[in-house]
């Protein structure tokens, strides 16, 4: 049984470019999570998605932050316009069902220049 | 208030001690109560959890401790191990569709020979 994948494991962009973050979460797990960690702080939740819909988006900013999860394929975090600030490693977690253990990936590291 | 509050920031433990982490929540909606472990560059993995209607639960050398009343958990590591070195972070969630997990800043354990 494959755990959460995620990809790239480790993500450079430059100032303004666009970053995009992959999870595939576990076989039959249809509620993904993401969260991010900045340096030695925890995990704030971003958004709660099931297949095809975004279930809460109250941890997303405002802006330059969007998320899918398509009925096929993996789930997709997409930054926008990437700033120094956005640095930091972004965390999927997938659940078979709400109120069941949340199982994480391994990350992607995102460094802006 | 959604914040959960963890310390220490840091601990360091001789091998066969026991290690002690404590969190604090204010938001009486919490229901769900686990531990995470994580290795530098690696995802979170659950140690351990527990829900409100039971005050301890143990697992092999870990237990944790619940007080409903002081709004209060913590984690013990029995007879800590070099193994057991990484970072906790203490979480708490609601039930039902807002399993979102709020999550405590972390607990590096340092356990030395």
């Amino acid at each position: 049984n494959a755990g959460v994948m995620q990809n790239p494991r480790h993500l450079v962009r430059r100032r303004g470019q666009e970053a995009r973050l992959r999870c595939s979460p576990m076989k039959g797990h249809s509620h993904v999570y993401w969260y991010r960690q900045l340096p030695e702080e925890g995990l704030k939740f971003m958004v709660y998605l099931q297949k095809e819909n975004i279930i809460d988006e109250s941890g997303m900013p405002k802006e330059r932050f969007s998320a899918e999860f398509p009925k096929e394929g993996p789930s997709i975090l997409r930054i926008q316009q990437v700033v120094r600030g956005d640095s930091a490693a972004y965390f999927c977690a997938s659940q078979i069902l709400a109120d069941n253990e949340q199982f994480f990936g391994p990350g992607t590291r995102l460094t802006v220049l | 208030q959604q914040q959960v509050k963890q310390s220490p920031q840091s601990l360091i433990v001789q091998k066969g001690g026991i290690s002690i982490i404590n969190c604090a929540y204010e938001n009486t909606a919490f229901d769900y109560f686990p531990w995470y472990q994580q290795f530098p560059g690696k995802g979170p993995a659950l140690l351990i959890a527990i829900r409100p209607d039971v005050s301890e639960k143990k697992e092999g050398r870990f237990t944790i401790s619940f007080n409903k009343s002081a709004k209060q958990f913590s984690l013990h590591i029995m007879d800590s191990q070099p193994g057991d070195s990484a970072t906790y972070f203490c979480a708490a969630s609601m039930a039902g569709t807002a399993s979102k997990l709020t999550f405590g800043t972390g607990t590096r354990l340092q356990v030395t020979l």
